[in-house]
């Protein structure tokens, strides 16, 4: 168990609303991901982060911004929701001892109407 | 650029029958490799890994061999159980993460 729990678990909302999901972890892992994850997709990347203030984008990154003040917190905003960014967001941390080796939190259902 | 191609689902077995999902992978370096499950629900839990040529990874009765003649690293179980019913994904680590599509497997009793 990584530590990580993601808020909240399921959201809807409407198209035009900003939107924030949460990632939190409790064991001071530097890098920190996003993911959505889409039928016939697998997991596309939409931002990471490398560090405190330190972020960059990933493949799917339009329309999405991300920020991470402190360590433990990895926010996910959605400025003004789209339907086709309803879809199931991931965050991940990666483990520096282990080479690579990335873990998951338990997702967010977003439903965008 | 990286990439990593797995085989295309469903797939259905039945109980105590031998599971094979291809998975092949091109990569300009030396990536690590990884087959994560997911459970209906859940987020994905890595299964197992193998982090250089000719490794073995090995979980729950599960096994992937890191073979960089051919770049497989095909996930095997001799007997599948229904509580093995998920979707696997197949990922590399090469600086970024790059995942396969996943592949649904049933087993049904």
């Amino acid at each position: 168990d990584a530590g990580i729990t993601q808020s909240p678990r399921h959201k809807v909302t409407e198209t035009g609303t900003p939107v924030t999901l949460r990632c939190h972890q409790t064991e001071n892992h530097r890098y920190m991901y996003w993911y959505r994850q889409d039928p016939g997709h697998g997991l596309r990347l939409i931002h990471y982060s490398y560090g405190v203030k330190d972020t960059d984008k990933g493949e799917v990154s339009d329309g999405y911004s991300v920020s991470r003040s402190k360590t433990e917190d990895f926010l996910l905003t959605l400025e003004s929701a789209t339907s086709s960014q309803t879809s199931v967001y991931f965050c991940a941390i990666r483990d520096g001892t282990s080479r690579e080796t990335q873990y998951f939190g338990p997702g967010t259902r977003l439903l965008v109407l | 650029g990286d990439s990593v191609t797995q085989m295309e689902g469903p797939v259905t077995l039945s109980e105590e029958a031998f599971l094979t999902i291809n998975c092949t992978y091109t990569a300009t370096g030396y990536p690590s490799l990884f087959w994560y499950v997911q459970y209906p629900g859940e987020g994905l839990q890595l299964l197992l890994k193998a982090t250089k040529a000719d490794d073995k990874g090995s979980n729950k009765g599960f096994e992937a061999t890191y073979r960089k003649e051919t770049t497989s690293f095909h996930l095997e179980k001799g007997s599948v159980q229904v509580s093995d019913s998920a979707v696997y994904f197949c990922a590399l680590a090469s600086g970024q993460f790059y995942f396969g599509t996943g592949t649904s497997l049933t087993v049904i009793p």
